[in-house]
């Protein structure tokens, strides 16, 4: 399958202060990226659909300001958690998608990056 | 709205006998694509196998096959000979196609399945 990278793969930081994480597809194009939160033994998510050149679209209840996604290129977006308080605590996860593979439209995701806020 | 249920928290299986996980859905798309992803203890969600609603004929990916019944809106995964590495938590997901740059994925909310010796 398409490989897509994310990093860091785990950031501990303290409160107040902003976090990146960066997410690339290796071997496509992404004209498509998306970003997920996963709290433990719950399912993924949506917090935003990312596509290259336009602003982000989020999902209701997620906090624009507090979330910036960033997809300034075709195999790379970009998620900061800005102010980050202990509740942002999570495991984030992007995943991209390849129009040009078959299966259509398939959703390829990257490793996850696990953020702990102190 | 799409709508995926997987009524099955756990499953239990032992090493190379045959494993069905089961996801419902419910869609007013005319056409529409169903994913099963496995995410393993590390967190890396890896895409297994998928089913277009108008495939006449049941996906199959190596030991993967997915049990389609359109009618019954069910689209359960089955796994042959199961390892011990297929331990995981596994999602059924569905997105409408055709695919515009906006559509996006529905998860349900995963079956953790466990093989033993």
């Amino acid at each position: 399958g398409a490989v897509v990278s994310q990093h860091p793969s785990r950031v501990i930081c303290k409160s107040g202060t902003s976090v990146k994480i960066e997410c690339r597809s290796l071997d496509f194009q992404a004209t498509t990226m998306f970003w997920y939160r996963q709290f433990p033994k719950q399912s993924l998510m949506l917090m935003a659909t990312s596509n290259e050149g336009s602003k982000a679209t989020y999902e209701q209840g997620v906090e624009k300001d507090k979330f910036l996604i960033n997809h300034a290129s075709l195999t790379l977006s970009t998620l900061t958690v800005t102010s980050a308080h202990p509740e942002d605590s999570s495991f984030y996860i992007c995943s991209a998608r390849d129009r040009m593979r078959e299966p259509p439209d398939t959703q390829y995701f990257g490793p996850g990056t696990r953020l702990t806020v102190l | 709205a799409q709508k995926i249920t997987q009524t099955q928290p756990g499953m239990f299986v032992q090493e190379k006998e045959a494993v069905t996980l089961d996801c419902t859905y419910d869609t007013s798309d005319p056409s529409y694509g169903l994913f099963w992803y496995k995410q393993p203890s590390s967190g890396e969600m890896i895409f297994l196998i998928y089913q277009g609603s108008y495939d006449q004929q049941n996906a199959t990916e190596g030991r993967y096959s997915l049990n389609f019944q359109k009618a019954r809106k069910s689209a359960n995964l089955v796994i042959s000979a199961s390892q011990l590495g297929d331990s995981a938590m596994y999602f059924c997901a569905m997105s409408p196609l055709p695919n515009s740059g906006y559509s996006t994925l529905t998860f349900g909310k995963g079956t953790m399945l466990l093989v033993s010796p």
